[in-house]
Parts: C-alpha cells; structure tokens; sequence
C-alpha cells in the first residue's frame, strides 16, 4: 500500500521556467511534509518541509503548497536551474514523537539549458 | 553541513553469507539512526529505527533475525544482512538524526550502499 505518491517518474523542464512537482498522500494521520532531494551515488538531502497547519512555505526559489482537503502537496521550484537536475523525494509523517517518514517513489527532475 | 557516511557503498556477496553495513554520523553525534532499503524504482521503505544503547524498532515485514542491527555509539550504527539471498539485493540507505536537532531538516542521510547478493 502505497501512502505517498509521485505519479510522475520524471519531468522535463526548461531553464528559468517553473518546476512543478506534485505528490499525493492517502493516510490522514499524515500531517508533515518534506520533500528531499536526491543526487546519483549521494543520499537525500533536505530541501524544504511544511507542517499541516501552513498550506504554503517558501525558502528561496521553492515553494511548497499543501492542500489538506485534497491530500495533495506540490513543490514548485522558479526559475528552475540546471542543478536542480536531481530526483525529488517527497515525504511524510505522522507527529507527537514518530520521526518515521514515508517516502514517495520520486521524480527525476531534469532541467533543459 | 553534516556528514553522513556508508561503508561499503557497493558490495558483492555469495548466497548465504553475511554482510556488514556501517552507518556513520562524522561530524555530529545521532541518538537515532534510520535504516531504509530501497528496490528499483520504488520508494525508500524505512526497516527500523536504531536507538544508541537499545534494541531496534523494525517495521512489519522485516525480519529483525535476518537483519542485525546494533547501534553502539552515537556515532556508529551498523546492519548486518545475515544469510543473504538474492532476494535481498536491494540499495541500503541510513539517515542520523542531530542529537541537538529539534527539527526534521536535522536528519542526515547517508549515501548508500548497493547490496548485491549472487
């Protein structure tokens, strides 16, 4: 049973133009978000994280939304730059102590100079 | 930032034999370490969590006697893969959490290393 997913294996997308990545989540306990991103041969890196309580939170050139209702959170990253060609990872938790997260499969993000 | 290291990042084994994964944490010290497996194409599935000092918490599913984990120090965490099988070729990937972090962006993950069993 998959709780989070990334529909999209992979995206395409200019430079300089926006980034759209979406991810949804199906187990309403879920209720952090953050969203990871992942080099060839590097582990995952921390990108940015919403709490359940906010629907957007911004650092720099990525956005995060979360739409409660819908179980759906997207990160939106502009302009898009050639190294931010990686695979992004969203994932989820639940709080009050559980630092487990559950990962969605991830999309390759590639961007076109 | 903080660095998180996997020894070995690739590595060979026949049927049957054991295999040790180290989980390093190099520049601070990781109260908790989390071991995740991930398969082709699909998501990183957390295995269990280790606590420095005490036994690991392992997922539904995962076999704790097949797969060793001990978490000496707060800076070493190891998985063993006991009486590998190819079915168990998969890509092994460790996170520490900061032992001063109060926040998510304080879970470092390794790089991970790629089990494959012959």
């Amino acid at each position: 049973d998959q709780q989070v997913k990334q529909n999209s294996p992979s995206l395409s997308v200019q430079e300089g133009r926006i980034s759209i990545l979406n991810c949804d989540y199906t187990n309403s306990m879920f209720d952090y978000f953050l969203w990871y991103k992942k080099y060839p041969a590097e582990g995952p890196t921390f990108l940015i994280s919403i709490s359940s309580i906010k629907d957007k939170n911004e650092d720099g050139r990525f956005t995060v939304f979360l739409n409660k209702s819908a179980k759906h959170l997207s990160l939106h990253i502009v302009p898009s730059q050639p190294g931010d060609s990686a695979v992004y990872f969203c994932a989820a938790s639940a709080t009050f102590g559980n630092e487990k997260l559950t990962f969605g499969t991830g999309t390759r993000l590639t961007i076109i100079p | 930032g903080a660095v998180v290291s996997q020894h070995p990042s690739w590595v060979i084994c026949k049927s049957g034999t054991s295999v040790k994964i180290e989980c390093r944490s190099l520049d601070f010290q990781a109260t908790t370490m989390f071991w995740y497996r991930q398969f082709p194409k699909q998501s990183l599935m957390l295995m269990a969590t280790s606590n420095e000092g005490s036994k690991a918490t392992y997922e539904q599913g995962v076999e704790k006697d097949k797969f060793l984990i001990n978490h000496a120090s707060l800076t070493l965490s190891t998985l063993t893969v006991t009486s590998a099988h190819p079915e168990d070729s998969s890509f092994y990937i460790c996170s520490a959490r900061d032992l001063l972090g109060g926040e998510w962006d304080t879970q470092y993950f390794g790089p991970g290393t790629r089990l494959t069993v012959l």
